[in-house]
């Protein structure tokens, strides 16, 4: 079956250490994106890249970077010089026709102490 | 931006139909309404969207007003896994798909 694929689940990482997130999709979709949601807060986008080799930042990008060597991988790297980095991330992806909806994964939920 | 406003949470009861109103007064003629689900603690689904006529799938129907300030997401006929908190989003940027998420309505289907 296609779909998104984000692993790990659960992540637990110490202040100061950077860490990556996977996010890879089988469904030949173009674009790709990612989310972070707060508890009981909506989704902000943090990047998004319409094509390889190529990515925008959302509207929350600091202390975030991503890569986007392939088109079916979309790693996100939460770097140290985010502050508050404990969140639940969300990786979504869509064909590049306009109105097209998105298809999202299951999410990793990041604690960081 | 078009801003949606949802009421926060809305209590349904199995077996009716749950109708999720949204108010995005402020929308502007080319953008569309969209409405996703997010079960808890997974990624959110994709339910339906539109313009400005009413849509239908197999999930749910989307009856949007005819001045386009307000639409309401109607699931006919609403079970326990139907819980959830569902988004009404308009389309900020059809071409990147760039969406806004609010905090959207919990919708509680009881038994």
């Amino acid at each position: 079956d296609g779909g998104i694929t984000q692993s790990p689940k659960y992540l637990f990482r110490k202040e100061g250490q950077n860490v990556t997130l996977s996010c890879e999709q089988n469904l030949n979709h173009d674009a790709m994106y990612w989310y972070r949601q707060d508890p009981g807060q909506g989704l902000r986008l943090i990047y998004y890249s319409q094509i390889v080799n190529d990515f925008q930042k959302g509207d929350i990008a600091e202390g975030y970077s991503v890569s986007r060597e392939k088109k079916e991988s979309f790693p996100l790297t939460v770097t140290s010089a985010q502050k508050n980095p404990t969140a639940f991330y969300l990786c979504a992806s869509k064909v590049r026709t306009a109105r097209a909806p998105l298809h999202f994964g299951n999410g990793t939920r990041l604690t960081v102490t | 931006d078009a801003k949606t406003t949802q009421p926060p949470s809305m209590d349904c009861a199995e077996g009716r139909a749950a109708n999720l109103p949204c108010n995005h007064s402020t929308i502007s003629g080319n953008e569309y309404v969209y409405w996703y689900r997010q079960i808890h603690s997974q990624g959110p689904q994709y339910i339906i969207h539109g313009l400005k006529n009413n849509e239908t799938n197999e999930m749910a129907s989307l009856i949007i007003t005819e001045d386009r300030k307000s639409s309401t997401l109607i699931l006919p006929h609403a079970t326990l896994r139907d819980t959830a908190v569902y988004y009404c989003i308009v389309d900020r940027d059809g071409n990147t798909g760039k969406l806004i998420f609010g905090q959207g309505t919990t919708l509680q289907v009881k038994p």
